[in-house]
């Protein structure tokens, strides 16, 4: 593994699915963030965590958890998913705050 | 509350200059990040400003002026491969949260 990594690329999902969505970085970067990303709306932030075993909420959180057990991995879990959470998902690592994010290729997911 | 804006869309031909611009009302400010996203990619970082003034990067120049709230993302001797989305985030007050502007989709013709 090289950067930030997720998985699955893309997936169809029906209403209702639990689903989680996978991100690894093997930078060792503290920071990490998920952003859905919409035509016309831009990136917007679901949620983040500025270090292992911490995590907070975007603008953009209801309907999605999150768990940060280690540097490494920040899943992202949607309970039961709806049409509305169509979109692609990016997740995203920093060193610190001062520094660039590096994104990872993004998940593409339709909830039909 | 957060607000950023940028053109939704330009139109440029190759080897000119082009200048997108960024607007943002936020929470306080803490640096502003310029990335570019190719269609179906991932956005990669290209500047990060946090003083006024002007950064060079080879062809890529990004200016910010903090009491304006005013950045803009300079490219010179455009190049096919610049076809791509521009967007402008904004670091806020507290230093954690980073608000993206809805890009700028920039199209560069022969």
């Amino acid at each position: 593994i090289a950067g930030i990594t997720q998985a699955p690329t893309s997936q169809i999902l029906a209403a209702g699915r639990r689903m989680t969505l996978r991100c690894t970085q093997d930078m060792r970067h503290n920071a990490m963030y998920w952003y859905r990303q919409d035509l016309g709306l831009g990136l917007r932030l679901i949620h983040y965590s500025n270090t292992a075993g911490t995590t907070g909420k975007g603008e953009v959180p209801d309907g999605y958890s999150v768990s940060r057990a280690n540097t490494d991995d920040f899943p992202l879990t949607l309970a039961s998913a709806v049409p509305s959470q169509t979109s692609v998902y990016f997740c995203a690592s920093r060193q610190t705050v001062n520094t660039e994010a590096f994104f990872g290729q993004g998940t593409r997911l339709t909830v039909v | 509350g957060q607000n950023i804006d940028q053109p939704t869309e330009m139109t440029a031909t190759e080897g000119a200059i082009v200048q997108i611009n960024c607007t943002y009302q936020t929470s306080g400010f803490n640096g502003l990040f310029w990335y570019q996203q190719h269609a179906g990619e991932a956005p990669t970082f290209l500047s990060y400003n946090v003083l006024d003034g002007l950064e060079e990067k080879g062809r890529f120049s990004s200016f910010l002026s903090r009491s304006k709230g005013y950045s803009y993302l300079l490219l010179k001797e455009l190049q096919m491969k610049d076809s791509a989305s521009y967007l402008c985030a904004v670091r806020d007050n507290y230093g954690q949260n980073f608000v993206f502007g809805p890009g700028t989709r920039l199209s560069v013709l022969p």
